[in-house]
């Protein structure tokens, strides 16, 4: 149980195209999920909380503009990088924490999404 | 306000010896506690989590964590190490609202 997956695993686009990365918790349900990035040999940075059905909050220094995020519903968020440059490339790795079941305190992370912005 | 600390960003061991990866925290609150381990190109994998019941927690893997109040520490400990453990491990604290704060991180080697 409690798995979350990501679409794609790996995109690579052009400079000043927008990417979709999705992220879905196949078996709970999750009111809040979560999109870190991680930077070769370095720990995960918390980019944004994404809350069903209302704005995400973003942390300090992450531009809301360029980082949307949308949690249309229970299972579902998905992150948009838009006009992507180079220094966007990252691996990107979402989490969800469950709404019920006991274990709300804990999140459970997506196998990652690739990016590298040519 | 929660923060964590990992001791040593590189561990190596021999197969079969003791695995410790060490952790210390700070939180303004009691805290919750977890290990995740990472593979090369994947997401974060739980092995164990600590949120206020037993002290000695036991995970996947062989793995487990002591709670430390007194010296604020979460150790991970594995009594006989494998090469399919070589992998990135991650310390991380939440103060119960959900948010994770993250350690750097200690990359774990086995030798043959």
């Amino acid at each position: 149980g409690a798995v979350v997956s990501q679409h794609p695993s790996r995109v690579i686009c052009k400079s000043g195209t927008s990417v979709k990365i999705e992220c879905r918790s196949l078996d709970f349900q999750a009111t809040t999920m979560f999109w870190y990035r991680q930077f070769p040999k370095q720990s995960l940075m918390l980019m944004a909380t994404s809350n069903e059905g209302s704005k995400a909050t973003y942390e300090q220094g992450v531009e809301k503009d360029k980082f949307l995020i949308n949690h249309a519903s229970l299972t579902l968020s998905t992150l948009t990088v838009t006009s992507a440059h180079p220094e966007d490339s990252s691996f990107y790795i979402c989490s969800a924490a469950p709404t019920s079941g006991g274990s709300q305190e804990t999140q459970y992370f997506g196998p990652g999404t690739r990016l590298l912005v040519l | 306000a929660q923060s964590v600390t990992q001791l040593g960003s590189h561990v190596s061991v021999s197969e079969g010896a003791l695995v410790l990866l060490r952790c210390n925290y700070s939180s303004s609150v009691p805290p919750y506690l977890f290990w995740y381990v990472q593979y090369p190109n994947q997401g974060l994998q739980l092995l164990l989590k600590y949120t206020s019941a037993a002290t000695l927690v036991k995970g996947i893997n062989g793995f487990e964590a002591e709670f430390k109040k007194s010296e604020t520490s979460f150790h991970l400990t594995k009594p006989s190490a494998h090469m399919s453990d070589a992998a990135e491990y991650f310390c991380a604290v939440s103060g119960g609202a959900q948010k994770l704060v993250f350690g750097q991180g200690t990359r774990l080697t086995i030798n043959p």
